[in-house]
């Protein structure tokens, strides 16, 4: 059974640190999903990485692919309120989205 | 409309009743899925419909009761649910075939069992 796991489960900063999400298997991956989840809400696609190393960035946050594709760094600069929210990755496999594992979530607390 | 859509976006049912939760997507995608999110513990996986024949069913109780009519429209048919059937239901679609591995989700129903 693939696994994924996110650390840390639960964090809560101040407006303008840097923080950094982790997410860690043992299992290989053909790529890997960074959602970001609010409150009441459906997960919303933050991006996907696919080949081992990859980094991708979007404004603040850099994703990175790890290069044996069996983990995954979110790395968020400057943090803000808006970023607050539940982070879930996954992972997919051979089928695609029909075999996304996700990994628990980390909840991040961004304070003004 | 554009993406996922899933009515109602809050249910509370008794556990005698008879519900049925909704989710239409306007991506074009062939492939539909229900997932379970409840409190603390990851996504879990229901039901996958791939060009609109079920393809998976994580040993979901029968008390869940999936329905897919067409590529663009899923049902989740509710009847005597429990207490801990209570939580975010959620639909996704992508498209099968195309290597891409990305689900895109509904908003969500928050279901309450009293």
């Amino acid at each position: 059974t693939q696994l994924l796991e996110q650390s840390p489960q639960f964090l809560s900063i101040q407006e303008g640190e840097n923080l950094t999400v982790y997410c860690n298997s043992s299992s290989v991956f053909s790529s890997l999903q960074w959602y970001r989840q609010e409150p009441g809400e459906g997960p919303v696609l933050l991006v996907t990485v696919v080949t081992g190393g990859e980094v991708k960035k979007l404004k603040r946050l850099t994703f990175q692919f790890g290069d044996a594709r069996k983990d995954s760094s979110l790395h968020i600069t400057a943090a803000q309120p808006g970023d607050t929210g539940l982070y879930l990755c996954a992972g997919g496999g051979a089928r695609g989205a029909q075999k996304l594992v996700f990994g628990q979530g980390t909840r991040l607390t961004i304070n003004p | 409309e554009t993406g996922v859509t899933q009515t109602p976006r809050h249910l509370v049912m008794g556990m005698t009743n008879k519900k049925s939760l909704k989710c239409e997507q306007h991506l074009g995608h062939n492939a539909m899925y229900w997932y379970k999110q409840s409190a603390k513990k990851p996504l879990e996986l229901m039901f996958v419909y791939s060009l609109e024949e079920r393809v998976e069913n994580n040993s979901v109780p029968s008390r869940f009761s999936p329905e897919c009519p067409n590529s663009s429209h899923l049902f989740l048919h509710l009847h005597t649910l429990q207490p801990e059937d209570s939580a975010l239901y959620l639909c996704a679609s992508s498209q099968v075939g195309s290597g891409s591995t990305e689900a895109f989700f509904g908003q969500g129903t928050r279901l309450t069992v009293v």
